[in-house]
């Protein structure tokens, strides 16, 4: 079974919106932490923001905010006020022992002007 | 700090020839791994090191090995390459905070590898 699920291969947006990228995770550990990558065209893994488990608050990071939902097994990326430099593939991957990460298959984020 | 480095960025292989994909980080972390991506999909866990001298197998270890004498390398072996190891693979490192996982993986650039 997938442990790390996105459910929305492509969105779209325009400039100055928001908009929310899914992640659902399947884990029995209590001990996990949740991350969300960005990959650009020109491939390299950009860290974004990080949830862990335990961590009473959501993520903020910038523009960045993770919307975390223990019972609902759901780390949802918002990006607030989208800008071009934001088109990209973004990744959600969670891990269980702090040593590697499973990923889930990826979003890829267009946003226009 | 130059972070987690990567040799080379771009290879091709002749089916049935061996390489190493070399990978090396300077910030000291305890976890090191290796990952591929395919087109379409996230990335896959080939193998990790919790630390020197200890090595795991990941999602697809087949084809591959690995060793860690060194806290710095981690280096990945494919023994008989394959078209079917077409990919990009990814190195990290990351830390334990011992709490809820990492904080924080830090990636290399990345090796594009084509096998013909």
């Amino acid at each position: 079974a997938q442990k790390i699920t996105q459910t929305q291969p492509g969105m779209f947006v325009q400039e100055k919106e928001a908009v929310t990228l899914d992640c659902t995770y399947d884990t029995s550990d209590p001990s996990y932490g949740l991350f969300w990558y960005k990959q650009p065209s020109s491939g390299e893994m950009i860290f974004l923001i990080y949830q862990g488990s335990y961590d009473q608050q959501n993520a903020t990071e910038g523009r960045y905010s993770l919307n975390f939902q223990k019972a609902r097994k759901s780390a949802n990326l918002v990006i607030s006020a989208s800008q071009l430099g934001d088109s990209a593939m973004y990744f959600c991957a969670m891990t269980e022992g702090g040593t590697a990460l499973i990923f889930g298959k990826g979003t890829t984020l267009s946003v226009s002007s | 700090n130059a972070g987690v480095t990567q040799t080379p960025k771009f290879q091709v292989l002749k089916t049935g020839q061996s390489m190493t994909l070399q990978c090396a980080q300077d910030m000291n972390h305890e976890y090191m791994s290796w990952y591929r991506q395919d087109p379409g999909m996230g990335l896959r866990l080939i193998h990790y090191s919790v630390g020197a001298g200890i090595t795991d197998q990941g999602e697809v270890p087949n084809g591959y090995n690995v060793s860690r004498s060194t806290t710095e390398d981690f280096p990945l072996r494919l023994l008989s390459a394959a078209p079917s190891q077409t990919s990009v693979y990814f190195c990290a490192s990351s830390y334990s905070t011992g709490t809820s996982g990492s904080i924080e993986q830090f990636f290399g650039p990345g090796t594009r590898l084509t096998v013909l």
